[in-house]
């Protein structure tokens, strides 16, 4: 199984300054088509989880481009230029290479 | 608008049997590859199953193999997790994903399961 490990796991960070989340994996994400298998996910307070960046570095419809996905091979990172207050949640990693699919354990961000 | 609405959970005792239930609606639903995914309370997010969209294929976590067993009825615009043996350990919600290719890009709202005495 890939295992994928985020840090830090929680974050506190003041409105409008940058945010920056690790996440790594057990072996590459490296797809034959050439594409990073690897997406990002925030669960907000309260809600089911919500699509960010899909293939490393993609971001979905609707996200804004304070955030931005980047990293290859085994090591990739997500970050927000400038946070807002409606960032607040929990910021999962996915695999999505090989089953099992596996996801990191989770980074709290919160408004300092 | 896309939407995935869960039903059938709830409490039930540990050995016991559960069918979760998810209306799919909003898009051409033989199209996409479908998944369950759990989170138990206070923790984080845990791939169940996947289905193919013609529910040829199907895959599980190991943990679930042998008890719980996904399917779809695309007559219906339905998916479906019949969960056999629940332990304590699968207390969880359970959501509804749909694939995009490589990433889950629409969730249900999720439903609670509980297995306890």
């Amino acid at each position: 199984d890939i295992v994928m490990t985020q840090s830090p796991l929680s974050l506190s960070v003041t409105l409008g300054q940058p945010a920056s989340i690790s996440c790594r994996s057990s072996q590459s994400l490296l797809h034959s088509n050439g594409y990073y298998y690897l997406d990002w996910y925030l669960q907000k307070p309260g809600q089911s989880p919500q699509l960010l960046i899909y293939l490393g570095s993609n971001r979905a419809s609707g996200i804004p481009d304070r955030f931005s996905g980047s990293g290859s091979g085994t090591d990739f990172t997500l970050k927000i230029s400038r946070v807002e207050a409606e960032d607040v949640g929990v910021y999962y990693c996915m695999q999505a290479l090989q089953t099992p699919i596996t996801f990191g354990q989770g980074t709290r961000l919160e408004i300092k | 608008e896309v939407q995935l609405v869960e039903s059938g959970g709830g409490l039930v005792q540990p050995g016991g049997s559960l069918r979760l239930s998810c209306a799919a609606s909003g898009f051409t639903f033989t199209t996409y590859w479908m998944s369950w995914v759990r989170q138990a309370p206070g923790k984080g997010l845990e791939w169940v199953a996947n289905i193919k969209e013609d529910g040829s294929e199907k895959y599980y976590v190991d943990s679930v193999k042998g008890r719980f067993t996904i399917s779809r009825d695309n007559a219906k615009n339905s998916l479906h997790l019949q969960m056999n043996s629940l332990r304590a350990e699968d207390t969880a919600v359970y959501y509804c994903a749909r694939w995009r290719g490589s990433n889950i890009d629409y969730w249900g709202q999720g439903i609670l399961v509980t297995v306890s005495s």
